[in-house]
């Protein structure tokens, strides 16, 4: 199957802590992308990357980090300078039409 | 700036009727538009985009979409709505030259059977 996966599906963290959700896409495409969505605010980009080792900050990338080391997977780490970490975090890629991976819901313990 | 507006937080029609979800963006030359629908805790799912072409759009399970360059809306429709099209719907765009899509906030469809 081609697509994009997303693990876990469910997170906790616990104040302090630095966290990594994964993604990982068969699809052979170049860009990839990490969004937060929050109860009726849509999806607010938090950093997109359009080539394996670059990757530029979206709209709401402080308290979180990424890598792009391969063209497969895009990491996102939210760190402990998040104060507001609890949201639905979705991974998508593009080439150009935008797919999108099932989401991790971040929760603070 | 540019922007998508989604003009309604929530749709509501009766099963069988046609539907319309409403889409209006603010962006400068010749942007993708992309629409994608939306299920409790899943993510969202493409249902059709335009890129250049005709105007009226034919995407996934009996959607169509008319983009209007003058009034710069890509307003979604069904001819005969189901209850199992209720969902979270997302009009997106992505200007030209750029790879940053720019999304609505999203319109609530709820089909009454």
């Amino acid at each position: 199957d081609g697509g994009i996966t997303q693990s876990p599906k469910y997170l906790f963290r616990k104040e302090g802590q630095n966290v990594t959700l994964s993604c990982e896409q068969n699809l052979n495409h170049d860009a990839m992308y990490w969004y937060r969505q929050d109860p009726g605010q849509g999806l607010r980009l938090i950093y997109y990357s359009q080539i394996v080792n670059d990757f530029q900050k979206g709209d709401i990338a402080e308290g979180y980090s990424v890598s792009r080391e391969k063209k497969e997977s895009f990491p996102l780490t939210v760190t402990s300078a998040q104060k507001n970490p609890t949201a639905f975090y979705l991974c998508a890629s593009s080439a150009p039409t935008q797919y999108f991976g099932p989401g991790t819901r971040l929760l603070v313990l | 700036a540019q922007s998508v507006a989604q003009p309604e937080d929530q749709v509501n029609v009766a099963e069988g009727n046609p539907l319309t979800v409403k889409c209006t963006y603010s962006v400068s030359g010749n942007p993708y538009l992309f629409w994608y629908v939306q299920y409790p805790n899943r993510g969202l799912q493409f249902l059709l985009k335009y890129i250049t072409g005709d105007n009226l759009v034919k995407g996934s399970y009996g959607f169509e979409a008319e983009f209007n360059k003058s009034q710069t809306s890509f307003h979604l429709k069904k001819p005969s709505a189901l209850v199992s099209d209720s969902a979270l719907y997302f009009c997106a765009v992505r200007p030209s030259g750029t790879y940053k899509y720019i999304f609505g906030t999203g319109t609530r469809l709820k089909v009454l059977a």
